[in-house]
């Protein structure tokens, strides 16, 4: 079945580590995005990718990282620069746009991150 | 930025009854879209509406889109336990980048 990987679920870490996010999608979309929720804050957008080898800062990139060298995968990296880390992070995938019409995200399970 | 606005945040229900979410933007959207995400787990893509004043219906949940194409809103009629969870609303910018604004969310809680 086609879908959307993000490992670990939960993920420790301490404070001035920097630490990686697996996201991967079978699901043969172009573009990839990953978000951060907080309770209360909804859905943040982080970073974005459109096509591979190319990414695109979102709302709140200061202190993440990303890279998408392959169509699959979209890794995402919390540096030690970012200030208050412990987060839900949702990574998601789209077919992407066809003239003005977005096609709908496809959401992985999300990593929960503490950092103490 | 440009902000889409969602009430209300929270929203408790006696079993049985109806349930309403509203988003809206200052400015026109060219579309939006409705995602459901369950205690604990992650947003699932329920719909997109492009039209003005679109009406699109999926057994108990009701979808609008406003004339002016700034609000749209998601009616559950006869709530159920299984509706329970938080509804997001996504709205794309007319003439804006290809990124929707997602909404706060409405937390819905059904009570037996």
């Amino acid at each position: 079945d086609g879908g959307i990987t993000q490992s670990p679920k939960y993920l420790f870490r301490k404070e001035g580590q920097n630490v990686t996010l697996s996201c991967e999608q079978n699901l043969n979309h172009d573009a990839m995005y990953w978000y951060r929720q907080d309770p209360g804050q909804g859905l943040r957008l982080i970073y974005y990718s459109q096509i591979v080898n190319d990414f695109q800062k979102g709302d709140i990139a200061e202190g993440y990282s990303v890279s998408r060298e392959k169509k699959e995968s979209f890794p995402l990296t919390v540096t030690s620069a970012q200030k208050n880390p412990t987060a839900f992070y949702l990574c998601a995938s789209s077919l992407g746009v066809e003239g003005r019409l977005l096609y709908g995200y496809t959401f992985g399970s999300g990593t929960r991150l503490t950092v103490v | 930025g440009q902000q889409v606005m969602q009430i209300p945040q929270y929203q408790h229900v006696q079993e049985g009854e109806d349930f309403t979410t509203y988003c809206n933007s200052s400015t026109t959207l060219s579309n939006i879209q409705w995602y459901k995400q369950r205690p604990g787990g992650h947003p699932v893509f329920l719909i997109q509406l492009v039209k003005s004043g679109e009406v699109k219906k999926q057994k108990r949940l009701t979808f609008q889109f406003g004339e002016a194409k700034k609000n749209s809103s998601l009616h559950i009629t006869a709530t159920q336990t299984t509706d329970v969870g938080t509804y997001f609303c996504a709205g794309l910018v007319s003439g804006g980048s290809y990124i929707p604004t997602f909404g706060r969310g409405t937390s819905l809680i059904v009570h037996p």
